[in-house]
């Protein structure tokens, strides 16, 4: 999972298995929640996103579950490819503060082919 | 459509000096947030700027600064360098606050 401040989590999975990242927000007040994928070099690169008012979203080999009861964030990769190589970071929406996005430190995944 | 765009793509610069980091958005967008990337600290949120007004400011000290022009282009800046502030600088686009951040491929200034 994913706290602010602490080492980055590792996560190494085979080419063709599903990959799932955890992420635990802070703020049961957020509701608004972005998975963003980080390759070397480049700048965050969206995902998916979904609201408070959705427990699941999928879109193209990507699942994001939400379980508010608990705070938790989650993005399922299936069939993974080298090319999902990459640091993902959640990213919770506080509306209460005017609207600004607050980011976990991310989770390191390496795909071995 | 242009994605965003940040120059310089490298920067360095010595103790003291300041520096200027520059943000072109998503054609359309008008917010504009800065962020600071770092191995230890993670994204750190600088300041968003929505329609020229400065809506939020995250917790770095005065020497940390921006503005918005009214083509919705941001300017950073950072005066008085010190060697903590080597990271990566990165500026996020979108159509208003509430919506995803599209970001560019930052800056990465290095003080000596």
């Amino acid at each position: 999972g994913e706290s602010v401040g602490l080492h980055l989590p590792t996560l190494s999975v085979q080419e063709g298995d599903n990959s799932i990242i955890n992420c635990a927000y802070s703020n049961s007040a957020s509701d608004y929640f972005i998975w963003y994928k980080q390759e070397s070099g480049k700048g965050p690169q969206f995902i998916i996103d979904i609201r408070s008012n959705m427990d699941k979203r999928q879109g193209q080999r990507v699942t994001v579950l939400l379980n508010k009861t608990v705070k938790h964030l989650s993005l399922q990769i299936a069939a993974t490819q080298p090319g999902d190589s990459a640091v993902y970071f959640c990213a919770e929406l506080f509306s209460n503060t005017g609207n600004q996005f607050y980011f976990g430190t991310g989770t390191s995944l390496t795909v071995i082919p | 459509k242009a994605g965003v765009t940040q120059t310089p793509r490298y920067l360095i610069k010595t103790r003291g000096q300041q520096v200027t980091l520059s943000c072109s958005p998503i054609s359309g967008h008008r917010s504009v947030s800065w962020y600071q990337q770092t191995p230890g600290q993670g994204l750190q949120f600088l300041f968003e700027y929505f329609s020229e007004t400065q809506r939020n400011k995250g917790n770095f000290p005065g020497r940390f600064s921006g503005r918005q022009f009214s083509n919705s282009r941001s300017e950073m800046n950072v005066s008085t360098l010190e060697l903590g502030d080597s990271a990566l600088y990165l500026c996020a686009s979108s159509t208003s606050p509430d919506q995803p951040q599209h970001f560019g491929d930052g800056t990465r200034l290095s003080i000596l």
